[in-house]
């Protein structure tokens, strides 16, 4: 069935080091591929997606690459903060129609100052 | 705009009870998603509405779970027969439609099944 796996499940940085979380996905068609933030108790928010037809995508200090062939995808934090700590959740769907998402299991980062 | 929002914030209940969960999605969004998130875990689908319909039950655990969507906005889970495994945080997002990707979550709602 479909499935997402995440690497690492924890992330331990010093502020101001790169941070890289890896994701594999199993469903080929999949071609849209979020990256959702979520601080403790609080909701998961939307950081950065990526569409098969783009291989990678920047937003400041956080980007994301994906390779097609090898079902790989992956987000990049860049100059780490403290307040980038929370557990960062990649997630694969099929774009049109409906697009239920299929979750990694999470990855918890901690930027240490 | 006003987000997604989601009632209760927490639901205790004793085993055995029923519960329903609220969802309220962004106004004029078409698509809603109903997500359970167990304790340190990844998020698990659950149902998908377009408008009032739910072409997609298939992550419903059991057939204790139900869901409907009325006037196409808001959107109620309901957990009957409550067991001590149904406790988790039952998260609802919605998307402008199904040709939009981008979902949006609300608080979610933390039940506890004593």
């Amino acid at each position: 069935g479909e499935n997402v796996e995440q690497h690492p499940s924890t992330l331990s940085v010093q502020e101001g080091d790169s941070a890289v979380i890896k994701c594999t996905y199993s469903d080929s068609a999949s071609n849209y591929f979020p990256w959702y933030k979520q601080e403790l108790g609080k909701r998961p928010q939307l950081i950065i997606d990526i569409r098969s037809n783009v291989g990678e995508k920047k937003d400041q200090r956080i980007a994301v690459t994906l390779n097609k062939t090898a079902k790989h995808f992956s987000l990049h934090i860049t100059e780490t903060q403290p307040e980038d700590s929370a557990v960062y959740f990649c997630a694969a769907s099929r774009s049109g129609g409906y697009n239920k998402l299929i979750f990694g299991a999470g990855t918890r980062l901690a930027v240490h100052p | 705009g006003a987000g997604v929002s989601q009632s209760p914030s927490n639901k205790v209940t004793e085993k055995g009870k029923d519960v329903e969960l609220r969802c309220d999605p962004i106004s004029g969004h078409t698509a809603l998603y109903w997500y359970r998130q167990s304790l340190g875990q990844g998020l698990e689908f659950l149902i998908y509405f377009q408008g009032n319909s739910a072409p997609d039950k298939s992550g419903l655990p059991s057939d204790r779970f139900s869901a409907e969507r009325t006037g196409g906005s808001v959107s109620t889970l309901t957990i009957q027969r409550t067991q001590q495994e149904d406790s988790a945080v039952y998260l609802c997002a919605s998307s402008l439609s199904t040709g939009r990707d981008e979902q949006y979550f609300g608080p979610g709602t933390r039940l506890t099944v004593t």
